[in-house]
């Protein structure tokens, strides 16, 4: 029944491994996002995928990579961590529908810690 | 470009107090404007939403009206309880392009 699903909740790793945050969701949306939460809150928008295009591509590090291999994925590739990458990740969808007042659903999050 | 800006927390009240929570807001052209609540240790959940200038979002009991001569877009909600303790953001989206959240205001609520 899970509307946007995050894997994993919680993954700690070493500075310099690669790793991957997937998040899918079954609401048959046609676009969606990752966002940053820091230590202080503050959340901003990383990308953003329409249709497995790549639609939204803020200042992010390059060795943050989004794959998009249908519209109900969104993973998040991290090529050799760092530790200002530690945050909590924040998956979400829309409906794009032509309207610009559509709502974001947004996932668990997923803590990531960097040591 | 876009912003938001909303009042520093914590904001500290006792159950059945009267909350505001202070947002506004910089953009162009007439962006959506949205409520979102945080609960402990878990995601974003959308509060409420107003989508043209005077419109009223409400749910739960809170209440925000879009003004666009204030640029403003305040959370109000009479009698606060204990559970709603969390972390509320305000947010904007302009057209097709992703939200864009204020701080994040961390609302305690004492019995």
């Amino acid at each position: 029944d899970t509307a946007v699903s995050q894997t994993p909740k919680y993954l700690v790793t070493q500075m310099g491994n690669d790793k991957s945050i997937k998040c899918e969701q079954n609401l048959g949306h046609d676009t969606m996002y990752w966002y940053k939460q820091d230590s202080k809150k503050f959340l901003k928008i990383m990308f953003s995928y329409n249709n497995k295009e790549l639609i939204i591509n803020e200042t992010v590090p390059n060795h943050f990579s989004p794959k998009s291999p249908d519209k109900a994925h969104l993973n998040l590739h991290i090529n050799s961590l760092e530790l200002g990458d530690s945050a909590v990740y924040f998956c979400a969808s829309s409906s794009s529908g032509g309207a610009f007042t559509d709502t974001q659903y947004f996932g668990p999050g997923t803590r990531l810690t960097v040591l | 470009g876009n912003s938001v800006t909303q009042m520093e927390g914590p904001v500290t009240l006792s159950e059945e107090a009267f909350l505001t929570i202070n947002c506004t807001y910089t953009a162009t052209g007439y962006p959506s404007l949205f409520w979102y609540v945080q609960y402990p240790g878990e995601g974003l959940q959308l509060l409420l939403k107003a989508t043209k200038a005077d419109d009223k979002g409400s749910n739960k009991g809170f209440e925000a009206t879009y003004r666009k001569e204030t640029t403003s877009f305040h959370l109000e909600k009479g009698s606060v309880q204990v559970s709603d303790s969390a972390v509320y953001f305000c947010a904007l989206k302009p057209g097709r392009r992703a939200l864009t959240f204020g701080s994040g205001t961390r609302l305690q609520v004492q019995p």
